[in-house]
């Protein structure tokens, strides 16, 4: 069964260091994968999504993403966090074979401190 | 703005109670879908519609139904509330229905069951 699990429940960085955000996925088929980002009282925000092109995904707000089929991971990283990346975050797979449906990992929720 | 409407943002109903939720998908989106939010089971996928026709289907309890209309609009009906049902409804919109696109997201109506 096709599955995506995020590694860290809760990730905490200062302002200004690196961001890294685990997600690894089960594959039977070629994945899409995506994040999101969803703040407070918000809907979900695409930041980024592979789909079988460039393994190195860049996506809004300085967030990448690296494709590696390999370790069937796709985690999520920022060069610097800024306090407005304070929010939830979601990796989801889907497949491009069946009527599967879009699956969500169980977010990680990222703080900055000051 | 993602172009995905849902009303009404709020809404407090009694158990027992039956409640109608509404979405408007983005301008040329086909795929509807609906999650359930909360915070013991996360993000929950309820079920697809696609132009009209019901696509795929998730962890939609029987108290719970959904259609789309002709304008593309989508409702889903939620009867004999119990306080369990208590969470942040989400309605989500792409253009086809392989899943592997985008999906746009709606801020959600926020249902809560006293």
């Amino acid at each position: 069964a096709q599955s995506v699990t995020q590694l860290d429940s809760h990730v905490s960085v200062s302002e200004g260091t690196p961001v890294l955000l685990r997600c690894n996925y089960s594959s039977s088929y070629s994945p899409s994968l995506f994040w999101y980002v969803q703040h407070p009282n918000k809907g979900l925000q695409l930041l980024l999504k592979y789909t079988s092109a460039a393994t190195l995904v860049k996506g809004i707000n300085g967030f990448e993403a690296e494709f590696k089929k390999s370790e069937t991971s796709f985690h999520l990283t920022k060069p610097s966090a800024h306090m407005s990346d304070a929010a939830e975050y979601f990796c989801v797979v889907s497949y491009t074979s069946g009527t599967y449906k879009y699956i969500f990992g169980t977010g990680t929720r990222l703080k900055v401190l000051a | 703005d993602s172009g995905v409407t849902q009303t009404p943002k709020h809404l407090i109903t009694a158990t027992g109670q039956r409640v109608t939720l509404r979405c408007s998908p983005r301008s040329g989106d086909l795929s509807v879908y609906w999650y359930q939010q909360s915070l013991d089971q996360g993000l929950q996928f309820l079920i697809q519609y696609y132009n009209g026709e019901e696509r795929a289907k998730g962890n939609i309890l029987e108290r719970f139904s959904a259609q789309q209309f002709p304008d593309l609009h989508s409702e889903l009906n939620l009867s004999s509330l119990e306080l369990g049902d208590s969470a942040l409804y989400f309605c989500a919109s792409s253009v086809g229905h392989a899943n592997t696109g985008e999906l746009f997201f709606g801020e959600g109506s926020r249902l809560t069951v006293l």
